[in-house]
């Protein structure tokens, strides 16, 4: 099936530094999303993207929607330890209404 | 608001035993539902989806099967568990695009 390469895979950053990572496809999606996943929890949303060239933030974080709509970005300013965890990005492609195609991930791990 | 609840949090289950995992959405009519398997630090796969009662989709063949007997409530079963069904399992409603989870379930065959 359709996949979202999504890259660093992992990476160990210290706090205050910014974060940057991505996805990319082969593929024209509609929608992105981003979200953040703790140990032994559930996804949760973080920003959600529409429009090719988009640029949305939430606090620290900042997303943008990809112009060729085949890649999408998140970063992170000022990293805290709090901002742990494995970061997905998400996409709805054209024509699979309710359906959202996930990347595998971005381990990101803080140190003090 | 909308809330959604996945029970139960851990499961330990020997082989060849059934499964039952619920899933209710509160808040909302008719989301689309949807059953995701996360085998450990990887992806989600998208396991089964609904976009109504009775409307179940499956993703993959495997050992798994869904039903939504009512609009806001969505389970997972399985006659006989296999060892490779052990893994993290996530429900997840949806008004079109954007999707919330659950707490999830982890689940270990043994």
């Amino acid at each position: 099936g359709q996949q979202l390469n999504q890259s660093p895979q992992s990476m160990f950053i210290q706090e205050g530094e910014d974060v940057s990572m991505n996805c990319t496809s082969s593929s024209i999606f509609n929608t992105w999303l981003w979200y953040k996943q703790d140990p032994g929890e559930g996804p949760v949303l973080l920003i959600a993207l529409y429009k090719a060239g988009e640029l949305t933030s939430n606090g620290r974080l900042t997303a943008q929607f990809g112009i060729t709509r085949k890649d999408s970005f998140l970063n992170i300013s000022a990293s805290i330890p709090s901002d742990v965890g494995i970061y997905f990005c998400a996409g709805q492609l054209t024509g699979t209404a309710s359906k959202l195609t996930f990347g595998t991930g971005t381990r990101l791990q803080v140190t003090l | 608001s909308q809330t959604i609840h996945q029970w139960p949090a851990t499961l330990v289950q020997p082989v060849g035993s059934p499964l039952s995992l619920e899933c209710t959405v509160e808040g909302t009519s008719n989301p689309n539902l949807y059953w995701y398997r996360q085998a450990a630090g990887r992806g989600l796969q998208l396991l089964f989806y609904s976009v109504g009662i009775g409307q179940i989709s499956s993703e993959v063949p495997q050992n798994l099967s869904a039903s939504r007997p009512q609009d806001r409530q969505f389970i997972l079963s399985s006659k006989k568990l296999l060892l490779s069904d052990s893994g993290f399992y996530l429900c997840a409603w949806s008004p079109y695009t954007e999707a919330f989870f659950g707490q999830g379930t982890r689940l270990t065959v043994v």
